[in-house]
């Protein structure tokens, strides 16, 4: 069974700031890594995606994969209190039926 | 706003009640998710769903919910028998296909106290 584990549980930072969430995982097989992002009391929102290692920036976001460390990161640039919500990461290792794997979440708080 | 609609919002039932939940997936997304979120916000995953066949469940949905997602009628989550461990947010989603790269669309849920 894949095991997913994020860190930290939970993260205050000062708007304008880098914020840094991370994501372990357990099966060397896994093939699809994601972060969403879900705002209190709303429908939890894809955010971003990547299959192969390295990086990859969308706007002030990037992901980061290393599959040899079983790791996965989200990097938050120039943080804004609108991202106050909680991440969570995501993980396929059966591509037959694209069975998602998801962390507990980290509680983002970006303070003005 | 999300398009995957979930009704009711909040279910509250007592313990041994049946409990029935409601799910329409985006137009033409063909393969259907349910999740349990706990109060600690660890994702379950219940069952999955491409078109009306069963993809994949867990014992614990096999046994104690019926789950259902006819042709042109919402997807349906029931639980049988309610139980206290039962209350959470129970989160429907769907995906346009099962190739990896598919994203889900999650609904705002429902949420089930069970008293």
């Amino acid at each position: 069974q894949q095991k997913v584990q994020q860190s930290p549980e939970s993260l205050i930072v000062p708007e304008g700031a880098m914020t840094s969430l991370n994501c372990t995982f357990s099966d060397s097989a896994s093939q699809y890594f994601a972060w969403y992002r879900q705002h209190s009391g709303k429908a939890p929102k894809a955010l971003m995606s990547i299959f192969s290692n390295g990086e990859k920036e969308e706007g002030r976001f990037t992901i980061h994969l290393n599959k040899a460390s079983l790791h996965f990161s989200l990097h938050i640039r120039d943080s804004q209190p609108s991202d106050s919500a909680l991440y969570l990461c995501a993980v396929i290792a059966d591509t037959g039926y694209q069975n998602f794997y998801f962390g507990k979440g980290t509680s983002l708080t970006v303070i003005p | 706003n999300s398009k995957v609609i979930q009704t009711p919002r909040y279910l509250v039932k007592g313990q041994g009640q049946k409990a029935k939940m409601r799910c329409i997936p985006e137009k033409g997304h063909p393969v259907v998710f349910w999740y349990q979120q706990n109060k600690n916000n660890e994702f379950k995953f219940l069952i999955n769903f491409q078109n009306q066949e069963v993809l994949q469940q867990i014992d614990m949905t096999e046994k104690r919910f019926s789950a259902e997602c006819p042709s042109n009628s919402p997807c349906s989550l029931e639980i049988q028998s309610s139980e206290a461990g039962d209350s959470a947010l129970y989160l429907c989603a769907s995906s346009l296909g099962r190739q990896t790269n598919e994203r889900l669309f999650f609904g705002h849920g429902t949420k089930l106290s069970v008293l």
